[in-house]
């Protein structure tokens, strides 16, 4: 079965520091991806999407996210961090054999960010 | 934002009790979904459905079940509420099954 792993539970990151939250996927066909971030109390936000093309996404907020096929992996990238960027994030894949509407999502990353 | 509501926002009720919670969209978006949301499971599809009376089960739809008789609104409903019932229950809409989905704000459920 197709699975999503965020082997981090918590990041702490100083402000103004660089950010990589890791996401690593198991999948048999060519996967769809996301970034999604939730605020304490809010529902969940798109941050950027991987369907096909460049192998290097860009989102919102200065967020990136590199697909390495041969490492199953979904990095979310920010050369800066704000406090403001604190926040869970949450990896999902999708896949066309198993219904892309079937979102799998991994258990999320939660981002604390130091003064 | 996409135009998603959801309500309640909030519900507190009792172990053996019907709940519906609603979901109502202005984007007529084909797709909608619902998912909860634990600590340490991230997000689960409970159910979704891909137009007016058409649903389909997800991940986790043991004791759960939904209507769609509009296009823009989806109702979750449990028919007896149980305490691992408890949980944050989002919505989201998307136009295709390949389209991006977007989420509501979520209900947070609380089954005593």
């Amino acid at each position: 079965a197709q699975s999503v792993t965020q082997p981090d539970i918590h990041i702490t990151v100083s402000e103004g520091a660089s950010l990589e939250l890791r996401c690593n996927y198991s999948y048999g066909a060519t996967p769809y991806l996301f970034w999604y971030v939730q605020s304490p109390g809010q529902g969940l936000q798109l941050l950027l999407k991987y369907f096909s093309g460049d192998t290097l996404v860009q989102g919102i907020k200065g967020f990136e996210a590199e697909f390495k096929r041969s490492q199953s992996s979904f990095n979310l990238r920010k050369p800066s961090v704000h406090w403001s960027d604190a926040a869970e994030y949450f990896c999902a894949v999708g896949a066309k054999n198993t219904g892309f509407q079937k979102l799998v999502f991994g258990t999320g990353t939660r981002l604390l960010v130091s003064p | 934002d996409a135009g998603i509501t959801q309500s309640p926002r909030h519900k507190v009720t009792e172990t053996g009790t019907p709940v519906t919670l609603r979901c109502h969209q202005t984007e007529n978006h084909r797709y909608m979904y619902w998912y909860r949301q634990d600590p340490g499971h991230g997000l689960r599809l409970i159910h979704y459905s891909y137009g007016v009376k058409d649903t389909d089960k997800g991940e986790v739809s043991d004791g759960y079940s939904v209507s769609r008789s509009k296009t823009e609104d989806f109702l979750l409903t449990l028919e007896s509420a149980t305490s691992s019932q408890t949980s944050v229950y989002f919505c989201a809409i998307s136009a295709s099954e390949e389209e991006t989905q977007y989420f509501g704000p979520g209900t947070r459920l609380l089954v005593l």
